[in-house]
């Protein structure tokens, strides 16, 4: 089985810089993704990580240590359109299917 | 377009009324899946189908069947809809098994 944890609120200023953690156990990883979601909306692809190490794109990166089960998204430059929800799902080669099992989710508000 | 499409965005019912919420994708992909997104409980995976004709339960299939007839298509059907169905639904799909998902619109069903 797997465990997804993310904070459930986060609050930051526009232009500021925010980091959004998730820790996760699973018995045979094989790839994390970050996933961003707006209000009443379809969850949209962000990153993924499997090695170790930090991924960038953009103003959005993404982290990942496997031996300490922890992934962070780092948002730069932070915009008002950047409030939304932000998904962690991590994919374990042990489940049937190799499909993804998602974190509930870190809303996060940004303020003027 | 590459996209998923689900139909009907928005349905209200009653309990014990049959439905079925299509889904169709036009970019040739194996693996399709349904979720389940409710208040603190993040994106629930139902049933999800690795190819035609193969499908298999999620983490809550309870109360719900699918059905792969075709590649494009992975329609998901409440025989007998309860209120605690109320949720939005979202359809995926992927290349491969944990693969970036292509998620659909959503759905948001009311159950009374």
């Amino acid at each position: 089985g797997q465990n997804i944890d993310q904070p459930t609120e986060m609050t930051a200023t526009e232009g500021a810089i925010v980091q959004i953690n998730c820790t996760y156990q699973t018995s045979g990883f094989n790839g994390l993704f970050w996933y961003q979601q707006h209000a009443g909306e379809a969850p949209t692809f962000l990153s993924y990580n499997v090695l170790d190490g930090l991924e960038e794109k953009g103003r959005f990166s993404s982290f990942l240590s496997r031996s300490k089960g922890y992934s962070y998204l780092l948002l730069k430059e932070l915009q008002m359109k950047d409030s939304a929800s932000y998904l962690c799902a991590v994919r374990d080669r042990d489940n049937a299917g190799n499909m993804l099992t998602f974190g509930g989710g870190t809303r996060l508000m940004v303020k003027p | 377009e590459a996209q998923v499409t689900q139909n009907p965005r928005y349905l209200i019912t009653v309990t014990g009324k049959k439905l079925t919420v299509t889904c169709s994708q036009n970019m040739n992909h194996e693996y399709m899946s349904w979720y389940r997104q409710d208040p603190g409980l993040g994106l629930r995976q139902i049933y999800y189908s690795m190819n035609v004709e193969v499908t298999d339960k999620g983490d809550v299939p309870e109360g719900y069947k699918v059905s792969r007839k075709e590649k494009r298509n992975f329609p998901l059907i409440l025989e007998s809809p309860s209120p605690n169905q109320t949720s939005l639904y979202f359809c995926a799909s992927s290349s491969g098994g944990g693969e970036t998902q292509y998620f659909g619109p959503g759905t948001r069903l009311l159950v009374l």
